[in-house]
C-alpha cells in the first residue's frame, strides 16, 4: 500500500520560503509511471493543483504560482520536495502531496493527509 | 485555465438514499474527469478516473458518467461511511482544476 507524507514547519513568516518534504513508502519515487504532485487547500476554499514533478525532475507549475515554485525529487531517499519563496498570508493552506499516474488520464491515485501551513510573523 | 463547477454545494440525504452529484467543466474536456472522496483529516481518496472507470478497491455503489462538460457522480445505497465532501478534477490540461467541491449529509 503506498502512503505518502507531508513534513515541514507549520509557520513561515511573511516573505521567507514555504519548504515541505513528502516522504513516499510502498512504492519507488523512481517508477516511471507515476508523477509527483503538489496540491493546496485555502482554509475554507477549493483545491488549488501547484503542479507536479517527474521521478527525472521534469516539472510542470501552475502559471499563477510559477515565478515562486520550485519542486525536487530524491530518489536516493524516495522523497520530493515543494519550496514556494516569498510567502504572504494567503499562502496560508493546508498543503498535500499526492501520486498520479503518468500517461493515459494522469489521475491522482494517492493522496496525502495534508499539513496545515500558516503563514504569520 | 478550465474551471470547474460543482452543484449542489452541499446535500442533505439519508441512509439507503441514492444521490447525484454534478460537475461542469467551462469547456470539453472529453472524459478527463476524476471524482474524489474527502473525509476531515485523512487523505482524499479515488474513487472514479476517466469520467466512469471505477477505481480499485472501490465499492460499485459509487458510479460515474458524462463526457465534454457535464458529468455525473451517483452514489447508491448511502451509509454512514459515505457522508464526506466529494470533489472532480479535470486532468484534460494543466492546471488540473478542481470542483469546490460538495459535502454530503446526513439529514
Amino acid at each position: 500500500q503506498v502512503q505518502l507524507q507531508e513534513s515541514g514547519p507549520g509557520l513561515v513568516k511573511p516573505s521567507q520560503t514555504l519548504s515541505l518534504t513528502c516522504s513516499v513508502s510502498g512504492g519507488s519515487i523512481n517508477n516511471i509511471g507515476y508523477y509527483w504532485s503538489w496540491i493546496r487547500q485555502h482554509p475554507g476554499k477549493g483545491l488549488e493543483w501547484i503542479g507536479y514533478i517527474y521521478y527525472n525532475g521534469r516539472t510542470n507549475y501552475n502559471p499563477s504560482l510559477k515565478s515562486r515554485v520550485t519542486m525536487s525529487v530524491d530518489t536516493s531517499k524516495n522523497h520530493f520536495s515543494l519550496k514556494l519563496s516569498s510567502v504572504t498570508a494567503t499562502d496560508t493552506a493546508v498543503y498535500y502531496c499526492a501520486r498520479g499516474r503518468w500517461g493515459s488520464y494522469s489521475e491522482i491515485d494517492y493522496w496525502g493527509q495534508g499539513t496545515l501551513v500558516t503563514v504569520s510573523s | 485555465d478550465i474551471q470547474m463547477t460543482q452543484s449542489p454545494d452541499s446535500l442533505s440525504a439519508s441512509v439507503g438514499d441514492r444521490v447525484t452529484i454534478s460537475c461542469r467543466a467551462s469547456r470539453s474536456i472529453s472524459n478527463y474527469l476524476n471524482w474524489f472522496q474527502h473525509k476531515p483529516g485523512k487523505a482524499p481518496q479515488l474513487l472514479i478516473y476517466a469520467a466512469s472507470t471505477l477505481q480499485s478497491g472501490v465499492p460499485s455503489k459509487f458510479s460515474g458518467s458524462g463526457s465534454g462538460t457535464d458529468f455525473t457522480l451517483t452514489i447508491s445505497s448511502l451509509q454512514p461511511e459515505d457522508f464526506a465532501t466529494y470533489f472532480c478534477q479535470q486532468s484534460y490540461s494543466t492546471p488540473h482544476t478542481f470542483g469546490q467541491g460538495t459535502k454530503l449529509e446526513i439529514k
